[in-house]
């Protein structure tokens, strides 16, 4: 069954380093997700991506963040400067369309800012 | 502000036990998703729905698009439904996200 999956599964970074999440989503979806999830709260909306570009953004997607499809496999999340308050399991999820197809979730990257 | 609203916020149930979650949501959408995770964090996505009612196995989901409103019902209850059960509804573009359902089902 074809999956998106998701590199590193866990990331560990100093305060004010950049860091680069991967994501590979299901070959034939055309829309792109990243959520966040502090822990113990809710998960989050990021970033929509279709068509090499950013469909919708939520408050939290700043300029300290930003989206890439580098190669038309990978789907990368990068954020700069990291801060202490980053530290989330990030998600990335994929569809076939929008709106009215399934998305499919990647098992998550924890990332740690130290 | 809340766009989505989930209740039970924790639930526990028997095994067997007929389940029952409810999502409220005030935007609007063009479909719903209900997702699963698990104490390890990934997520599942369980149903995605844009009207009416849909059926896997023991999980029901039902949603209203006029009353704005979502159910996602497990029957049977089993052990290994115990989870956190989201409620995300869509624009297409974004997904807003309930705070989800802790579910744990006592054998």
């Amino acid at each position: 069954e074809p999956e998106v999956t998701q590199t590193p599964s866990h990331q560990v970074t100093q305060m004010g380093q950049e860091v680069i999440l991967r994501c590979v989503p299901i070959s034939n979806h055309l829309y792109f997700y990243w959520y966040r999830q502090i822990l113990g709260q809710k998960v989050e909306f990021l970033v929509s991506f279709y068509n090499n570009e950013i469909s919708e953004k939520s408050e939290i997607f700043d300029d300290q963040f930003s989206v890439e499809r580098p190669d038309g496999s990978n789907f990368t999340l990068k954020i700069r400067s990291t801060k202490l308050e980053d530290s989330a399991m990030y998600f990335c999820a994929s569809s076939e369309m929008t709106g009215y197809t399934e998305a499919f979730f990647g098992q998550g990257t924890r990332l740690t800012v130290v | 502000k809340n766009e989505v609203e989930q209740s039970p916020q924790n639930l526990t149930a028997q095994e067997g036990e007929f389940i029952t979650i409810n999502c409220s949501y005030s935007v609007g959408i063009s479909a719903l998703h209900w997702l699963q995770q698990h104490p390890g964090g990934g997520i599942v996505s369980l149903f995605m729905l844009s009207s009416g009612k849909k059926k896997h196995g023991r999980l029901i989901a039902t949603i209203n698009i006029q009353e704005k409103h979502s159910s996602l019902h497990i029957t049977a209850s089993h052990p290994r439904d115990s989870a956190v059960y989201i409620c995300a509804p869509t624009t297409g573009n974004q997904f807003y996200f309930g705070t989800g359902t802790s579910l744990t089902v006592i054998p």
